[in-house]
């Protein structure tokens, strides 16, 4: 059964970067049938697309976010990263890894259980 | 603002049906048949409830379906049951350069 689990620190302090793990268990991370995204939840707003990769490093961007993402692939280690430069608290939130079937079909599943990270001096 | 237009909540009663609405525009929503909606629970990450805009993963409840006309595509809950309250959202495929959009959210109450 497919896994994912995010990591990183819970709290960044403004104008600093933000970055995050996301763990990939119970299948390949390098299969060519799937991409790997980032979504993330502000405190009791809506939902968010960050970003995502495909396995073979092809990365598509949030147009409003692109200048300060960046999202890689360790396929070796399975896991998939995130790094949000220079943030404020406006980039608080909840954030969730998910795989999607492709960038068009929108059909995010599974979803990470999601970690805090709280920006904050 | 979100790209996709929610109401904000909607209530029905155990055992009615409801619908959640879902606006987008022309570039998104009414060009592609690529919207999924998402359950989330309290605490809890979005689940997968329909994708393609009709279609329901393995194990979701005929219950819920969707449906699209024109820029807005809806989820309709039958039979309403305590369990279903929760937060919904929709998501849409927008286009070669925005790529995905999602929906403000609804807050589904049972009454």
């Amino acid at each position: 059964q497919l896994q994912l689990q995010e990591s990183g620190p819970g709290l960044v302090k403004p104008s600093e970067t933000l970055s995050l793990t996301c763990s990939v268990s119970g299948a390949s991370i390098s299969s060519s049938s799937y991409y790997w995204g980032w979504i993330r939840q502000s405190p009791g707003k809506g939902l968010e697309w960050i970003a995502s990769i495909y396995y073979s490093g092809i990365t598509y961007y949030n147009p409003s976010l692109k200048s300060r993402v960046t999202i890689s692939v360790d396929s070796p280690k399975s896991q998939f990263s995130l790094k949000l430069s220079s943030v404020t608290a406006a980039d608080t939130a909840v954030y969730y890894c998910a795989r999607h079937s492709s960038m068009t079909t929108v059909v995010f599943d599974p979803w990470g259980q999601g970690t805090l990270v709280t920006v904050s001096s | 603002q979100s790209a996709l237009t929610q109401p904000a909540s909607v209530s029905g009663s155990p055992g009615q049906s409801i619908t959640i609405s879902c606006t987008g525009t022309s570039s998104d929503v009414g060009s592609y048949n690529l919207v999924s909606w998402y359950q989330q629970h309290p605490g809890k990450a979005p689940k997968l409830m329909i994708y393609e805009v009709t279609k329901r993963p393995s194990g979701i409840s005929t219950r819920f379906s969707g449906s699209k006309s024109g820029n807005t595509a809806s989820l309709t809950i039958s039979g309403l049951q305590a369990e279903d309250e929760a937060d919904y959202y929709c998501c849409s495929y927008g286009g070669s350069s925005t790529y995905v959009l999602f929906g403000g959210g609804t807050k589904l109450t049972v009454l």
